[in-house]
């Protein structure tokens, strides 16, 4: 299957500080990727559509000024966490769906960026 | 909206086999995944089922009713490996390629 990465898996930061996680389809094109979020012991919550040259869409709740998303290539999507706090801790994983692929829907996930802020 | 509901949690003996059942409501219907996830690890892809039927893949199966709006994931030959939290996943209307998720089951094999 498609292969997505994320940089960094790990993260400890202090409260007010800023956080980039970036997201990395290998060996395709992904036109739209997706963040999610995913506290202990819960599903996981869509954060918002990114998308290739254009802004992002975000879900509801979600405050696009906090978290700044930016889709530069068709390759590469990056999470931006703006002045962390420690409700921010969180497990963020990024998806993204092949856009060769025509109609096949599958997302492949990265393997996701532990957050946690002092 | 979309509400996607499947059991909690799940136990089951190594060898045997194992439904896990999700129904699901939603706007626009572009297909329903499994995804399987251990603790502290992002989900994996197990299926994807947008027609009616059932998918064979190895020892895991889905099925799929879209009038009942429902689905099942089959595990055989349970390991110990399998072990993890099942995601079942909706893909909305068109032009909304985003998954809704249900809250997962966590499967629990035992010897």
């Amino acid at each position: 299957g498609a292969v997505v990465s994320q940089h960094p898996s790990r993260v400890i930061c202090k409260s007010g500080t800023s956080v980039k996680i970036e997201c990395r389809s290998l060996d395709f094109q992904a036109t739209t990727m997706f963040w999610y979020r995913q506290f202990p012991k819960q599903s996981l919550m869509l954060m918002a559509t990114s998308n290739e040259g254009s802004k992002a869409t975000y879900e509801q709740g979600v405050e696009k000024d906090k978290f700044l998303i930016n889709h530069a290539s068709l390759t590469l999507s990056t999470l931006t966490v703006t002045s962390a706090h420690p409700e921010d801790s969180s497990f963020y994983i990024c998806s993204a769906r092949d856009s060769g692929s025509g109609g096949q829907e599958t997302q492949y996930f990265g393997p996701g960026t532990r957050l946690l802020v002092l | 909206g979309q509400n996607i509901d499947q059991p909690t949690e799940m136990t089951a003996t190594e060898g045997a086999i194992v439904q896990i059942n999700c129904t699901y409501q939603t706007s626009g219907f572009n297909g329903l995944f499994w995804y399987q996830q251990h603790a502290g690890e992002a989900p994996t892809f197990l299926s994807y089922n947008v027609l009616d039927g059932l998918e064979e893949k190895g020892r895991f199966s889905s099925f799929l009713s879209r009038s009942k709006g429902y689905s099942y994931l089959l595990l055989k030959e349970l390991q110990m490996k399998d072990s993890a939290s099942y995601l079942c996943a909706v893909s909305g209307r068109t032009g909304r390629r985003a998954l809704t998720f249900g809250s997962g089951t966590r499967l629990q094999v035992q010897p």
